[in-house]
């Protein structure tokens, strides 16, 4: 059981919008710790996406978007398109814990 | 651009040590940056094992209770991971990873494309 609660799967047309969103508590995201956004396509290594709650990587177009307010961050991803589907994970830190903590992933499927 | 690599026995038996090696090129790890390793069992999330700063300052996931290592060999531009005591649910892929210093905590902008370790006598 991760200390970040992704939703385990999102879904959406293409050209839509959805949002994944990545709940915490006052001892990670809430701490003022950054998230950060990946997206892992099936067999293999999860690329950045996100990085310090907001940024995107050189490379990654700008239908993608971080962002976090108090315990929680959101991914939202614009122009929704097949390519698209994948699992997506949050990082951050959790001090009590005192690890780096990973969201539980979310499976986005592109109807 | 860096490359990681990983590479070590793909079948280890339960009790015994797992051990990775991760080779580093197009980037120096004596240079900065942290070095680190991520694995995901079959079919689930990903788990953070540990890193080691370029100064050789080492930290790991405190639920793999002390059987965890991480070192580095500047001279082949290495990094490696030793897990011992392993069982079934140390089966997993082993990523190995580069990890930024400008963010807090790091964020992993480089990967390996990951060894399958599997624990099986």
């Amino acid at each position: 059981q991760s200390v970040l609660t992704q939703p385990p799967s999102v879904s959406g047309a293409p050209g839509q919008r959805v949002i994944i969103s990545c709940t915490g508590s006052s001892s990670n995201i809430g701490a003022g710790y950054d998230v950060h956004w990946y997206r892992q396509l099936p067999g293999t290594a999860p690329k950045p996406l996100i990085y310090g709650n907001t940024n995107r990587p050189s490379g990654v177009p700008d239908r993608f978007s971080g962002s976090k307010s108090g315990t929680s961050a959101s991914l939202a991803i614009t122009g929704l398109q097949a390519e698209d589907e994948a699992d997506y994970y949050c990082q951050s830190y959790d001090s009590s814990l005192t690890t780096v903590a990973f969201g539980g992933g979310t499976k986005l499927t592109v109807l | 651009q860096v490359q990681l690599q990983e590479s070590g026995p793909g079948l280890v038996k339960p009790s015994e040590t797992l051990s990775l090696t991760c080779t580093v090129s197009g980037y120096s790890i004596n240079s900065g940056y942290y070095w680190g390793w991520i694995r995901q069992p079959p079919g689930k999330g990903l788990e953070w094992v540990g890193s080691i700063y370029h100064s050789g300052s080492t930290f790991y996931n405190p639920s793999l209770k002390g059987r965890v290592t991480i070192s580095a060999d500047t001279s082949k531009n290495q990094f490696s991971l030793k897990v011992n005591s392993v069982t079934a649910a140390d089966t997993a892929v082993y990523y190995c990873v580069r990890g930024t210093v400008a963010t807090n905590p790091s964020s992993y902008d480089s990967w390996g494309q990951g060894a399958l370790v599997t624990v099986s006598s």
